[in-house]
């Protein structure tokens, strides 16, 4: 099947502090999502962005499907930015394939 | 509009016993997953539908494992005889149609003693 990786595994950034996460993936999709889990657990949707570039407030995504890696930029972060952050792709099927994660701590 | 939610938030049972857990799904979705997530990893597949019938079962572990989705909406998550390997927390998600963008109810946390 197909694999995600994401990179880095962590990452510690002191508030106001951008950072750039990615993930590399082993096959064309269709689909690549981007979660952030919080520390409850809920997966909430940043980015659906199979292919292009999208932003919202602070964060922006920009996924290259030809040369199957994704990148999720977020700038000026914040306390609560912290988390772990899933890229999630599918392929033909339905199914996501999560990567392990980027586990990102905001220190004020 | 309400999102996924899922029932119940947490359960604790002992090794053997037979668990149910409950999806809602968004409102007119009609594709429908579950997802299992171990400590420190990311979710897994276990099962999709499209309406009623389950599209993809490829990811069902074991068959202790069984998922139902009789009218095309709720669905329900079956584990029989279960085991401590089986202690997890299971996420259903839900999805307009097949391949869009998929939405995350907060999960069942399972523990089997």
């Amino acid at each position: 099947g197909i694999q995600v990786e994401q990179s880095p595994p962590d990452l510690i950034l002191q508030e106001g502090a951008n950072s750039t996460l990615r993930c590399n993936f082993s096959d064309s999709v269709n689909n690549l999502q981007w979660f952030h889990q919080n520390p409850w657990g809920q997966l909430i949707n940043l980015f659906y962005i199979p292919s292009g570039t999208k932003q919202n407030g602070r964060l922006s995504a920009t996924t290259v499907a030809t040369e199957r890696y994704s990148l999720l930029y977020i700038s000026s972060s914040q306390t609560t930015d912290s988390g772990v952050y899933f890229c999630a792709v599918g392929t033909s099927g339905s199914r996501l394939t999560f990567g392990e994660g980027t586990q990102l701590t905001v220190n004020p | 509009g309400a999102g996924v939610s899922q029932t119940p938030s947490n359960k604790v049972t002992e090794k053997g016993k037979y668990v149910e857990l409950r999806c809602d799904p968004i409102s007119g979705h009609t594709a429908l997953y579950w997802y299992r997530q171990s400590l420190g990893q990311g979710p897994e597949f276990l099962i999709y539908f499209q309406g009623t019938g389950a599209a993809d079962d490829s990811g069902l572990p074991n068959d202790r494992f069984f998922a139902v989705r009789p009218e095309g909406s709720v669905s329900t998550l079956k584990i029989q005889r279960t085991e401590r390997g089986d202690s997890a927390v299971y996420l259903c998600a839900s999805s307009q149609s097949e391949g869009a963008t998929q939405y995350f109810g907060p999960g069942t946390r399972l523990l089997v003693l």
